[in-house]
């Protein structure tokens, strides 16, 4: 099974940088994603890392280390549009994706 | 191009009523999820299909039941539904290898009285 843990709830000013850490244990590992949801809307697919390391796409960034069971996804520049649910979500040995609570990240101006 | 679509959107459903939900994706993705989500609790596998005519459990599978008799749909059946089967419940699917990200439906929010 899979352990994910996340923060419940972040608030940064518009402008500014957040990190989103998110920490796991599972049985078999082939991916780690990040997805954003805003309230009462479907989840989007924000990022997936497999290997160590950094990806980056624009504003976002996500960073994996799997020898720690730990990644981060990075908001740089923050807009009000930012404000959502971030979750942090974990596929494991069976192709099967598990997600986080959730953290919710309130962008104040 | 529709994608992922759920319905009904919301239903109230009295307990001990059967209930489907259904889910219709117009994208050829082989693998298919049920996933529902509750405060605190975030998105937890119901059950899954990693291709038509496979079915498979998740996390919380009891008094849920499946079938995916074809590529395209995969109905969420409640045989007899129970308050704390109140949630909203999203279907998901994935096109596979490599990155094997879920697109989601909208969702269907359920309430049983």
């Amino acid at each position: 099974g899979q352990n994910i843990d996340q923060p419940t709830e972040m608030t940064a000013t518009e402008g500014a940088i957040v990190q989103i850490n998110c920490t796991y244990q599972t049985s078999g590992f082939n991916g780690l994603f990040w997805y954003q949801q805003h309230a009462g809307e479907a989840p989007t697919f924000l990022s997936y890392n497999v290997l160590d390391g950094l990806e980056e796409k624009g504003r976002f960034s996500s960073f994996l280390s799997r020898s720690k069971g730990y990644s981060y996804l990075l908001l740089k520049e923050l807009q009000m549009k930012d404000s959502a649910s971030y979750l942090c979500a974990v596929r494991d040995g069976d192709y099967k994706l598990s997600f986080g609570a959730g953290t919710t990240v309130t962008v104040r101006a | 191009i529709a994608g992922i679509t759920q319905a009904p959107t919301s239903q109230i459903l009295a307990a001990g009523r059967r209930m489907t939900l259904r889910c219709t994706q117009d994208m050829r993705h082989n693998a298919m999820y049920w996933y529902r989500q509750d405060l605190g609790l975030g998105l937890r596998l119901i059950h899954y299909s990693n291709t038509a005519g496979t079915t498979g459990k998740g996390e919380v599978p009891d008094g849920y039941s499946v079938s995916r008799a074809n590529t395209d749909d995969f109905p969420l059946t409640l045989a007899s539904a129970v308050p704390s089967q109140t949630s909203v419940y999203f279907c998901a699917s994935s096109p596979g290898l490599p990155t094997g990200e879920l697109f989601f439906g909208e969702g269907s929010r359920l309430t049983v009285l």
